[in-house]
């Protein structure tokens, strides 16, 4: 169990384009999403955190009307790269956890969207 | 604050070799979690233990085994018989609220280990 897909895994845009990525919980319910930033030989850097049902809570050096959630169920949330640049280039990974039960207070990761912005 | 430290950047081993990723962390919370995670080429963590502060019983799961120490702050772990497929970024992190589902983590730097053949 604790299944988390990501869609698309590579995505290749032109600058100034704007790149959806949704995170799905395949056989649980998240009721909390984290999305996370990855640089190259780097360590996972929270963006925000999102409760299903309300606004995401964004990390401080994080642009919130750049980088769009919306965790509108408890199986899906979307990170919206906007007007994205080459800067934006990374791996974004996202995780969910669930209330109760075993998968408590455990995140389990997606497999990760990597982006490139030309 | 809370932090996480695994002073090993890189670790370079031949197969069957046991190695020992360290990890140190800071909390000022009495009840906090603790987590490895592997994070293979393909770029997917792999969740591979949690560890409540209230457990310091060391844990073995075949060729994995865990030593908490709450004395010295440290939550390390040892591949024992490393093989090739063992090679991956490997992560130690920390979550201190306990009452919050999938509480937000703080990750250590990660330590890139290579088994060599």
């Amino acid at each position: 169990g604790a299944v988390v897909s990501q869609h698309p895994s590579w995505v290749i845009c032109k600058s100034g384009t704007s790149v959806k990525i949704e995170c799905r919980s395949l056989d649980f319910q998240a009721t909390t999403m984290f999305w996370y930033r990855q640089f190259p030989k780097q360590s996972l850097m929270l963006m925000a955190t999102s409760n299903e049902g309300s606004k995401a809570t964004y990390e401080q050096g994080v642009e919130k009307d750049k980088f769009l959630i919306n965790h509108a169920s408890l199986t899906l949330s979307t990170l919206t790269v906007t007007s994205a640049h080459p800067e934006d280039s990374s791996f974004y990974i996202c995780s969910g956890g669930a209330s109760g039960g075993p998968l408590q207070e455990t995140q389990y990761f997606g497999p990760g969207t990597r982006l490139l912005v030309l | 604050a809370q932090k996480v430290t695994q002073a090993q950047t890189e670790i370079s081993v031949v197969e069957k070799e046991d190695v020992t990723l360290d990890c140190v962390y800071e909390t000022r919370d009495t009840t906090y979690y603790l987590f490895w995670y592997k994070q293979p080429p393909s770029g997917e963590l792999v969740f591979l233990i949690r560890r409540n502060s209230f457990d310091e019983q060391n844990e073995i799961s075949g060729r994995y085994s865990w030593n908490f120490q709450k004395s010295t702050s440290s939550f390390n772990f040892t591949i024992t018989a490393s093989q090739v497929v063992d090679s991956a970024v490997y992560f130690c992190a920390l979550s201190e609220d306990e009452e919050t589902s999938g509480s937000r983590l703080t990750f250590g730097e990660g330590t890139q280990l290579t088994v060599n053949p």
